[in-house]
């Protein structure tokens, strides 16, 4: 995942937005995700953007691509304790097209 | 709940011990994963396979053996592990290895090498 960066940490009030970012350095990106990865569980596919996408918004959640600066962001509005998890940003690269992750994204909600 | 499925759950062996792991889906996916995943760490890709076929191996020990019997379901055959092998195994499956189809993961294996 060296490819691939984020926070390892983010502490959000019950109720406020999260904001969680994430860098790429591979131009030749085409799909970017982002997973969830709850305690003991495996990685649930929250949403992904195509790299000519600006913007994509599913509910609560919001994706923000900025190509040129090789930044993707994934916010969340009015954040509750089930969102509580490691938040992974996945991009989709190469010939092979396999994902690289990025560290991921401790987020903590607290009441 | 995960379209993929996983077992067994949990899996304590010995050294000496043979085991595998198990996944099926039935989604008609044709490409299926193998990921190995250490604590607070991301996956880390062991195989793919393509239309049954192995199409990617990570250069990965040979303690470690996949195996696709069919389009739904593909094995990880395990032998002579080491203890620093104790990870979450997890498998994934998307509808083919185009990078617009998504993968979707199942909820691992947690394996313990006494």
């Amino acid at each position: 995942g060296e490819d691939v960066e984020q926070s390892l940490f983010l502490s959000v009030r019950e109720g406020d937005s999260s904001v969680i970012n994430c860098t790429y350095t591979d131009s030749s990106s085409t799909y970017l995700y982002w997973y969830k990865q709850e305690p003991g569980a495996g990685l649930q596919l929250l949403t992904y953007i195509f790299s000519n996408m600006d913007m994509k918004q599913d509910q609560r959640l919001t994706v923000l691509l900025n190509k040129k600066d090789k930044h993707l962001s994934l916010r969340i509005a009015d954040t509750q304790t089930g969102d509580s998890a490691i938040y992974f940003c996945a991009e989709s690269k190469g010939s092979a097209r396999q994902l690289t992750f990025g560290s991921g994204t401790q987020l903590t909600v607290l009441p | 709940d995960t379209e993929v499925t996983q077992t067994p759950k949990h899996l304590v062996m010995g050294m000496t011990n043979k085991k595998s792991l198990k996944c099926e889906q039935h989604m008609g996916h044709r490409a299926m994963y193998w990921y190995k995943q250490k604590a607070k760490k991301p996956p880390e890709l062991m195989f793919v396979y393509s239309y049954e076929k192995l199409s990617i191996n990570e250069s990965v020990p040979s303690r470690f053996s996949p195996e696709c019997p069919n389009s739904s379901l593909l094995n990880l055959h395990l032998h002579a592990l080491q203890p620093e092998d104790s990870a979450l195994y997890l498998c994934a499956s998307s509808q083919s290895r185009q990078g617009n189809q998504p993968q979707h993961f199942g909820d691992g294996t947690r394996l313990s090498i006494l």
